[in-house]
């Protein structure tokens, strides 16, 4: 059965602190995905990854990073977190010319 | 760019057909989807149609896809409260690329 893990289900950050949220799958996929999902906006790529080390920036980058040192692991970064970065989420893996993106089941992040 | 959308909300009785509906501006479109998130949960593939079909069945689930007007719709026959979830439309116009996702769609089944 095909697993993608996230760290935690919930978070609760201060403005400004260093935020790392952890992906990992079980399914040996070489394409990666962090979205972030917001009532009434659906998802929102954020970065995705198609190989280790590789990344490209998705729809809205802007205050996030990512690292992937290893296939199974894609890392979001939140450098100096911020209310507006108060969100759900999600991570999603896929097989290069697979169709289906397998989904996390999500971390809620608070920032106060 | 790219540009999906859906109505937020839809209410049905339970044993009801529900249909959710779905635009999308992307003519390269390959593969659209329907995803289906329950409460606390990540998103699980519902079902797909590849651009070249016209509909695809699979038990309760009827996708009609419009090319021509870029509307994709999902249906669900005898709605039940365990349908009760947010669907998303989503498309890409590359095998394993990125997602393009609607806002998506509150179902909601009353008994």
């Amino acid at each position: 059965d095909v697993k993608v893990t996230q760290s935690s289900r919930y978070l609760v950050k201060r403005t400004g602190e260093k935020v790392f949220l952890e992906c990992v799958q079980d399914m040996d996929h070489e394409n990666m995905f962090w979205y972030r999902q917001d009532p009434g906006l659906g998802l929102r790529l954020i970065y995705f990854s198609y190989d280790v080390k590789m990344k490209e920036k998705g729809d809205i980058p802007e205050g996030y990073s990512v690292s992937r040192e290893k296939k199974e692991r894609f890392s979001l970064i939140l450098e100096s977190a911020s209310t507006n970065q108060t969100s759900m989420y999600l991570c999603a893996s896929s097989l290069p010319l697979g169709f289906e993106q397998y989904f996390g089941p999500g971390t809620r992040l608070t920032v106060t | 760019g790219e540009d999906v959308e859906q109505s937020l909300f839809l209410s049905v009785r339970e044993g009801d057909s529900s249909v959710i509906n779905c635009t999308y501006t992307d003519s390269s479109s390959t593969y659209l989807y329907w995803y289906k998130q329950e409460p606390g949960a990540g998103l699980q593939l519902l079902t797909y149609i590849f651009s070249n079909m016209d509909m695809k069945q699979d038990q309760r689930l009827t996708v009609l896809l419009n090319k021509k007007d870029k509307h994709l719709s999902l249906r669900i026959a005898d709605t039940q409260t365990g349908d009760s979830a947010i669907y998303f439309c989503a498309e890409t116009a590359l095998e394993g690329g990125k997602l393009i996702f609607g806002q998506g769609t509150e179902l909601s089944v009353k008994p």
